[in-house]
This record gives C-alpha cells, sequence and structure tokens, in this order.
C-alpha cells in the first residue's frame, strides 16, 4: 500500500533563517506526491505538488520541495523562513491504484522572531 | 466560486443522536473524500467516492456512512454517535486526473457527550 511517513512531529527555526519540513514515501510505480499546509481553525491548502520532470518543485509562498528517488524522499524547503509560515504541514500521497489521497501524520512549523 | 462548502461548521451531540455533515462542490469534480483529523493523528480516510453511485471505504469507516447521489454532494452520516467521534471532520473534492490536487472544506467541529 502507498504511505507517506512525516518523521518529525515539530521543527522550530528562527525567522530568516532556512526551513526543512521531512516526508519519506512508501509506492510502487511513480509518485504523485504533495504538499499541504493548515492554519489555526482552517482547512488545508494545497503548496505544491511533484508529477514527473524536474526533482526541484516550486510552490506556493515562496515554498519548494525536492524530489530523490533514491532515497524516497520529498522533504519542503524554504530558503528564509517568515513567522507567518508557521502551520501544520501535511505531506501526501496518491495511491494509484485505489485513488486514495493518502496524507502524513504532519509537522507543525513553529518560527520565532 | 464557492469551492468545496461544508456545513455546519460546529456541532455538539449526544451520544446516541444522529447527524448528516453537508459537503457540496462546485468544481465539477468527480472524487470526494471525507477525513477526520484527531489531535496529533493527522488526516485518516473515512470514506471516499470516485463519481456519483460509486462510494468506497477508507482507512477508519466504521460508525459512518455516505451516499453519492449527484456530482456535486458528498453527505456523510453518523447514525450513533460516540464519543470516539468527537473530531474535526474535513470533505475534499478533486478532479479525475490522478496528478491534480484536491480542495478541501473549512471542516467541522464535531463534539459528541
Amino acid at each position: 500500500a502507498q504511505s507517506v511517513a512525516q518523521p518529525e512531529d515539530q521543527v522550530n527555526v528562527a525567522e530568516g533563517n532556512p526551513l526543512t519540513v521531512k516526508c519519506t514515501y512508501s509506492v510502487s510505480g511513480n509518485p504523485y506526491l504533495f504538499w499541504y499546509v493548515q492554519y489555526p481553525n482552517r482547512g488545508l491548502q494545497f503548496l505544491l505538488k511533484y508529477i514527473t520532470g524536474d526533482n526541484l518543485v516550486k510552490g506556493s509562498y515562496g515554498f519548494e520541495a525536492e524530489f530523490n528517488k533514491s532515497q524516497t524522499s520529498f522533504h519542503l524547503k524554504k530558503p528564509s523562513a517568515l513567522v507567518s509560515d508557521s502551520a501544520l504541514y501535511f505531506c501526501a500521497v496518491r495511491d494509484m491504484n485505489t485513488d486514495k489521497l493518502i496524507f502524513g501524520t504532519g509537522t507543525r512549523l513553529q518560527v520565532f522572531p | 466560486n464557492a469551492g468545496v462548502t461544508q456545513t455546519p461548521k460546529f456541532r455538539i451531540l449526544k451520544i446516541g443522536q444522529s447527524m448528516t455533515l453537508q459537503c457540496t462542490q462546485d468544481m465539477n469534480h468527480n472524487y470526494m473524500y471525507w477525513y477526520r483529523q484527531d489531535p496529533g493523528m493527522g488526516l485518516k480516510l473515512i470514506y471516499y467516492s470516485v463519481g456519483a453511485g460509486i462510494t468506497d471505504k477508507g482507512e477508519v469507516p466504521n460508525g459512518y456512512n455516505v451516499s453519492r447521489s449527484t456530482t456535486e454532494d458528498f453527505p456523510l452520516r453518523l447514525e450513533l454517535a460516540a464519543p470516539s467521534q468527537t473530531s474535526v471532520y474535513f470533505c475534499a473534492s478533486s478532479s479525475t486526473t490522478m496528478n491534480t490536487e484536491a480542495f478541501f472544506g473549512q471542516g467541522t467541529r464535531l463534539t459528541v457527550v
């Protein structure tokens, strides 16, 4: 079965520093991978996706993600964190066999001034 | 463009009561999903549908029922509410193409007492 894992419950970073939120995946075949962000008391918002092509994917709000097939990872990155980036981040994978959209457990990003 | 609309936003139920969480989308998406979000547990898939008249169980379907009589609507039914169903419920939709992102509603916060 397809799955994603987010090994960190929380990531803390100082404003202006680079940030990384980790995600690893387990799929059969080519992965369709997504990152979403959830602000307090809101639904999830799409950030970016990897389907095929370039391993570095650029998305909303200055975020990018690096797809690494050999390490089965899809880490979310941003060169310079903002306090307003503080939120809950979810990695997700589309299960090709069942059409399900499977989410990781989420990582809380806290950016300190 | 309304996107995905969920009603109600908040609800308190007594044990044993029933209710229907409404979800409607105006993007003509074939795929629709219901998730529940528990603190620290990420998103768990309850039911999903790949088109009108077709529904399938997700990871945690017990205690819930769904129907999909139209493309637009995907209501979630709780027949005998239990405290374990206290959660935040999210509805989402996406187009048929596997590489497209899902759009989420704002969520329904349900408390069973």
